[in-house]
């Protein structure tokens, strides 16, 4: 079963730049999570879809992230325009509705804003 | 509210047992949750306990949930250097959404 994939890698850009982050869920897994992990820290959750869904996106600064999940399957985090605090670890995760919610992460995408 | 709390460092000798705290919050929490990540990789979900169980074993590891103190622990038996990552404490919350602590840094000392 091939994982969560995620790109790219890597990303430097300059701060008031714009950036976009590319994630493919297990196949079939409904739900698909991006969370956000600066240096040091524990993951903070940006966005949670349900299919094509939202089902929280409190923790999401709607100023500048966005991010969408057309027909339920890949997504994009976006940020317009970027600044030197959104340097972190971008992590993609997706979790099937069977049993308890299990979530697989991708690599993740590092992004330094300079 | 949501909030999950552990230490940050742990140091161990090889061989010997490791045992991580988590506090956490929420009492309506479902199941509670031990992933491991490794230098530049993502999250790997080690084990999870769901919350009306006191313990759970798996081969090396052993979870001990106290619910009445909302107090999580993750027991290593015979801890070896490749045990040596950060291991995050998680609770999910309504919706299946999954809130994480800061993360404890194992350390393995030879």
């Amino acid at each position: 079963e091939a994982g969560v994939a995620q790109s790219p890698r890597y990303k430097i850009i300059e701060k008031r730049q714009s950036v976009a982050f590319w994630c493919n869920p297990i196949s079939g897994h409904a739900t698909l999570y991006w969370y956000q992990q600066i240096l040091g820290q524990g993951p903070k959750l940006l966005i949670q879809f349900q299919n094509n869904g939202v089902v929280d996106d409190s923790q999401l600064p709607k100023d500048r992230f966005s991010a969408e999940r057309l027909k339920g399957v890949d997504s994009t985090l976006k940020i317009q325009p970027a600044k030197l605090e959104d340097s972190a670890v971008y992590l993609c995760a997706s979790s099937s509705r069977q049993g308890p919610p299990k979530l697989f992460f991708g690599s993740g995408t590092q992004l330094s804003v300079l | 509210g949501e909030d999950v709390e552990q230490s940050l460092f742990l140091s161990v000798r090889e061989g010997d047992s490791s045992v991580i705290n988590c506090t956490y919050t929420d009492s309506s929490s479902t199941y509670l949750y031990w992933y491991k990540q490794e230098p530049g990789a993502g999250l790997q979900l080690l084990t999870y306990i769901f919350s009306n169980m006191d313990m759970k074993q798996d081969q090396r590891l052993t979870v001990l949930l106290n619910k009445k103190d909302k107090h999580l622990s993750l027991r290593i038996a015979d801890t070896q250097t490749g045990d040596s990552a950060i291991y995050f404490c998680a609770e999910s919350m309504r919706d299946d959404k999954i809130i994480f602590g800061k993360g404890t840094r194992l350390h393995i000392l030879p």
